[in-house]
């Protein structure tokens, strides 16, 4: 069965300091990858996917997620951050060849921006 | 437009009470999911629809769990005999469906149930 792991539960970081939140997936097979964001009280918003192509996808917000196939992993980065960006961050995959979109999740990452 | 609706927002019951939880799709999207995000478990699928297509069941953790979907929108996710351990957020996400394997999917802002 896959699985994802997300190295931090917490990132604190400074306004405008660089980030990045990592996440390694377990499966050796072809997959999707996606990054979510979680609003307070709020369901998750899609930030990004990869399904193909360029292994550099950017997205909303100003993000940006690199998949390294070699090293199983997809790490959200953004080069300078917001207070507005603190938020839980989940990442997720799925296996190109199922039936549906069923994803896997990390445990999430609270990234916390300090002014 | 409108995104996915979750109802109730909160609901609280007593161990061994059934409990369903519904879920109001986006207009048009003709595939939706269930998943549950917990302290112990995370974030996990527990059932896919897909227009009239039998319904992938797979992550349902017991038979007390069961869903159904009427007219190929609204759908309902009942827990019998709830347990503590049922305590987590429900949500509900919706995908336009043509190619379910790479469409967007919208979530809802969730259920909060807790079973006391």
């Amino acid at each position: 069965a896959q699985s994802v792991t997300q190295l931090d539960s917490q990132v604190p970081v400074f306004e405008e300091a660089p980030v990045e939140l990592r996440c390694n997936y377990s499966s050796s097979v072809s997959v999707y990858l996606f990054w979510y964001v979680q609003y307070p009280n709020q369901g998750l918003q899609l930030l990004l996917k990869y399904l193909s192509g360029s292994t550099l996808v950017k997205g909303i917000n100003g993000f940006e997620a690199e998949f390294n196939k070699s090293q199983t992993s997809f790490h959200l980065r953004k080069p300078s951050v917001h207070i507005s960006d603190t938020d839980v961050y989940f990442c997720g995959v799925c296996d190109r060849w199922v039936r549906a979109q069923k994803l896997v999740f990390g445990q999430g990452t609270r990234l916390t921006i300090n002014p | 437009g409108a995104g996915v609706s979750q109802s109730p927002s909160n609901k609280v019951t007593e161990k061994g009470k059934d409990v369903e939880l519904r879920c109001d799709p986006i207009s048009g999207h003709t595939a939706l999911y269930w998943y549950r995000q917990s302290l112990g478990q995370g974030l996990e699928f527990l059932i896919y629809f897909q227009g009239n297509s039998a319904p992938d069941k797979s992550g349902l953790p017991s038979d007390r769990f069961s869903a159904e979907r009427t007219g190929g929108s609204v759908s309902t996710l009942t827990i019998q005999r709830t347990q503590q351990e049922d305590s987590a957020v429900y949500l509900c996400a919706s995908s336009f469906g043509r190619n379910a394997r790479t469409d967007t999917q919208y979530f809802g802002p969730g259920t909060r149930l807790t079973v006391l």
